[in-house]
């Protein structure tokens, strides 16, 4: 399995564009998870879904959409890059369940908006 | 929402033990307790989980007070491999909603 991938790995916006963060994973994963992590920083939650058709956001999800159409993937949406939304995104999913089951991470996306 | 509060930074030496501390006040009685690490440059990993029993698995130990209110990470020898940062996330009723902090940067010394 490939577990969570993320595309692409780095991007370079400038400030007013757009670009979609792509995170799918093929382990039939009910729960999944957008982080951004600024450098030196912990992990903070943007937006997360329970499954398809339903999200809701986190602690930080201004600046930013997600759609969950299908249980695979979870596109996160940058509609007017800003320079503070230069950071490291991390997508994750999760079987959850009775047995609270852990976050499988992706690799990331380093994103840079000059 | 849970919250959980650990300590910003931790030292050791290699081969040694580390206690990797986390209060966790207000978490329900249902959820789990889980860890994570980041290593340098890397996303987050898996590291252990439990709910009230003491767990052990091929990375670490776990251990949570008998109120759940804290739980103590323990590598048993630590190597410079094990330098990075370590999280036990908040967690809304049911892991629906799983929040990080800053977590432990831990720091082996040779």
């Amino acid at each position: 399995n490939a577990g969570v991938t993320q595309t692409p790995k780095f991007r370079i916006l400038k400030i007013g564009q757009s670009m979609t963060l792509q995170c799918t994973q093929d382990m039939n994963h009910n729960y999944m998870y957008w982080y951004r992590q600024d450098p030196g920083m912990g992990l903070k939650l943007i937006y997360y879904s329970v499954g398809a058709g339903i999200t809701d956001k986190g602690e930080v999800p201004n600046g930013y959409n997600v759609s969950r159409s299908t249980t695979e993937d979870f596109p996160l949406r940058l509609e007017l890059a800003a320079p503070s939304q230069t950071s490291v995104y991390f997508c994750a999913s999760s079987s959850q369940g009775v047995d609270n089951s852990p976050l499988h991470f992706g690799n990331g996306t380093r994103l840079t908006v000059t | 929402d849970a919250k959980t509060t650990q300590p910003n930074s931790m030292e050791s030496n290699e081969e040694e033990p580390v206690h990797l501390p986390c209060n966790h006040s207000t978490i329900s009685g249902t959820d789990y307790i889980h860890w994570y690490r980041q290593l340098p440059s890397q996303g987050p990993e898996y590291v252990i989980h439990g709910l009230t029993s003491n767990v052990n698995n091929r990375m670490a130990s776990l251990a949570i007070a008998e109120d759940r209110k804290s739980s103590t990470l323990i590598l048993h020898r630590a190597t410079l491999r094990d330098a990075a940062v370590y999280y036990c996330p908040e967690n809304s009723g049911g892991y629906q909603k799983v929040t990080f902090g800053i977590g432990t940067k831990l720091q082996v010394i040779p």
